[in-house]
C-alpha cells in the first residue's frame, strides 16, 4: 500500500532554512507527480507546490515563490522541499501527497515546522 | 489569485442528507475534488474529478458540479462523518483549496 513519511520538521529561527523530505513506498514513484500541502495551526489547508513525475515542471503558491524549492530523486523514491528565508507565517504542518488524479490524493501524516525566535 | 468559497459550517442530524458547496469561477472548466479531515489526522480524498469515488470511500459520499458550483453530498450522514471538508481545484499555476466547512452531525 502507498506509504508516505515526512521528516525534517522542527523549530527554526526566522530567516533560516530547512529541508523537508518525504520517503515513499508502495507505488511507482517515478510515474506520479507529487505535492506539498501545509496547514497552519488551527487553520485550513494551503496548497504549496507540485512537481511533475519527471521533475520537468514545478509550480508554487505565490507566497513561497523564490523562497521554496520542490525537488525529487526518483532513484531514491524521495520528495524534498527546500525552504529558505523562513517566516513566522510559514509555521505549519507540511504534508506530502501523491498526484494520481491531478490532485493531492494519498497523504502522509505530516511534519511540523515552527518558525520562531 | 483564484479562490474557492465554502460555507464555514453545516449541521445535520444523523440520517439526514448533508450538502456542502464550493464555488469558484473556473469550476465550469476545472474539476473539483473533496477531502475529509478529522481532528488530528491527515486529509482523505473522498471525491475526485467532480463525482468519482476512490476505492474504500462509502457510497453515501457523492459529488456533482454545475456551472461555478461543486457540491459534496453525504446521503444519510453518520456521526463518524463529522469532520472538516475541503474542496480543491486547479488553475494555470497550481492548486487551490477552499477555506473548509465544518460538518456537525448531531
Amino acid at each position: 500500500q502507498v506509504q508516505l513519511v515526512e521528516s525534517g520538521g522542527g523549530v527554526v529561527q526566522p530567516g533560516r532554512s530547512l529541508r523537508l523530505s518525504c520517503a515513499t513506498s508502495g507505488f511507482t514513484f517515478s510515474s506520479y507527480g507529487m505535492h506539498w500541502v501545509r496547514q497552519a495551526p488551527g487553520k485550513g489547508l494551503e496548497w504549496v507546490a507540485v512537481i511533475w513525475y519527471d521533475g520537468s515542471n514545478k509550480y508554487y503558491v505565490d507566497s513561497v515563490k523564490g523562497r521554496f524549492t520542490i525537488s525529487r530523486d526518483n532513484s531514491k523514491n524521495a520528495l524534498y522541499l527546500q525552504m529558505n528565508s523562513l517566516r513566522a507565517e510559514d509555521t505549519a504542518v507540511y504534508f506530502c501527497a501523491t498526484s494520481q488524479w491531478n490532485c493531492p490524493d494519498y497523504w502522509g501524516q505530516g511534519t511540523l515546522v515552527t518558525v520562531s525566535s | 489569485s483564484y479562490e474557492l468559497t465554502q460555507p464555514p459550517s453545516v449541521s445535520v442530524s444523523p440520517g439526514q442528507t448533508a450538502r456542502i458547496t464550493c464555488s469558484g469561477d473556473a469550476l465550469p472548466k476545472k474539476y473539483a475534488y473533496w477531502y475529509q479531515q478529522k481532528s488530528g489526522q491527515a486529509p482523505v480524498l473522498v471525491i475526485y474529478e467532480d463525482s468519482k469515488r476512490p476505492s474504500g470511500i462509502p457510497e453515501r459520499f457523492s459529488g456533482s458540479s454545475s456551472g461555478t458550483m461543486a457540491t459534496l453530498t453525504i446521503s444519510g450522514a453518520q456521526v463518524e462523518d463529522e469532520a472538516d471538508y475541503y474542496c480543491y481545484s486547479t488553475d494555470s499555476s497550481g492548486g487551490v483549496f477552499g477555506g473548509g466547512t465544518k460538518l456537525t452531525v448531531l
